[in-house]
């Protein structure tokens, strides 16, 4: 069974940083491209990021290109997204998404709440 | 950016009746459109892929159709369990965007 696990959520002021995790288990996490994608409290779904199996290639969305930076471990089966210069609009559930076949999310983690506030 | 616009935002009904979600794109996305459905407080789902194919473990009463700019989802019979909200998405170009999602609600 396919399980992805976020982590490292938390509490943050404006301007500062965090890394979240994905711990992924139950299939060859290296074959698949993974994703993150976000969703503010009472909001609907938005797309933040993407990595390739390898780790070669990312994708972000404008909102958060430059201060984002999506990454991989395959020898630990882990992803990460490492957040800087946070906003008060980056509040938001962050779920990390393994990739089906083309950019389909499946399946979804359970999330992770970012909440930046002074 | 592909904008996608569902309606209605809620569609109130009763369990055994058919309920008709629809999205629509700013540009065409070919057949590459998927629906997903999110419980409070659960991550999504994926319900359809490339506008009518059911993912896995998905019951026959979900469908999808549609091209281009037009596409629909459909549950036949509505199930105590199918009261959620749902999103369209579209993988046609980059970024990948959503819908703001139709609120299924029990009449």
């Amino acid at each position: 069974e396919v399980q992805l696990l976020e982590s490292g959520g938390g509490l943050v002021q404006p301007g500062g940083s965090l890394r979240l995790s994905c711990a992924a288990s139950g299939f060859s996490f290296s074959t698949y491209d993974m994703n993150w994608v976000r969703q503010a409290p009472g909001e609907g779904l938005v797309w933040v990021s993407s990595i390739s199996g390898s780790g070669d290639n990312t994708w972000y969305a404008d909102s958060v290109k430059g201060r984002f930076t999506i990454s991989r471990d395959n020898s630990k089966n882990t992803l990460y997204l490492q957040m800087n210069s946070l906003r008060a609009e980056d509040t938001a559930v962050y779920y990390c998404a393994k990739k089906l076949i083309y950019n389909w999310f499946d399946p979804w983690g359970q999330g992770t709440l970012v909440t930046v506030s002074s | 950016e592909i904008v996608l616009t569902q309606s209605p935002v809620t569609l109130s009904l009763s369990p055994g009746e058919r309920a008709t979600l629809s999205c629509r794109a700013s540009q065409s996305v070919a057949s590459y459109l998927a629906w997903y459905q999110q419980k409070p407080g659960q991550a999504p789902r994926l319900l359809i892929y490339d506008t009518s194919n059911r993912a896995t473990g998905i019951p026959a009463r979900f469908s999808g159709s549609g091209s281009e700019t037009d596409f629909t989802l459909t549950i036949s019979s509505l199930e105590p369990e199918d009261f959620a909200v749902y999103y369209c998405q579209q993988r046609r170009q980059w970024p990948l965007t959503f819908g703001g999602g139709t609120k299924v609600e029990i009449k």
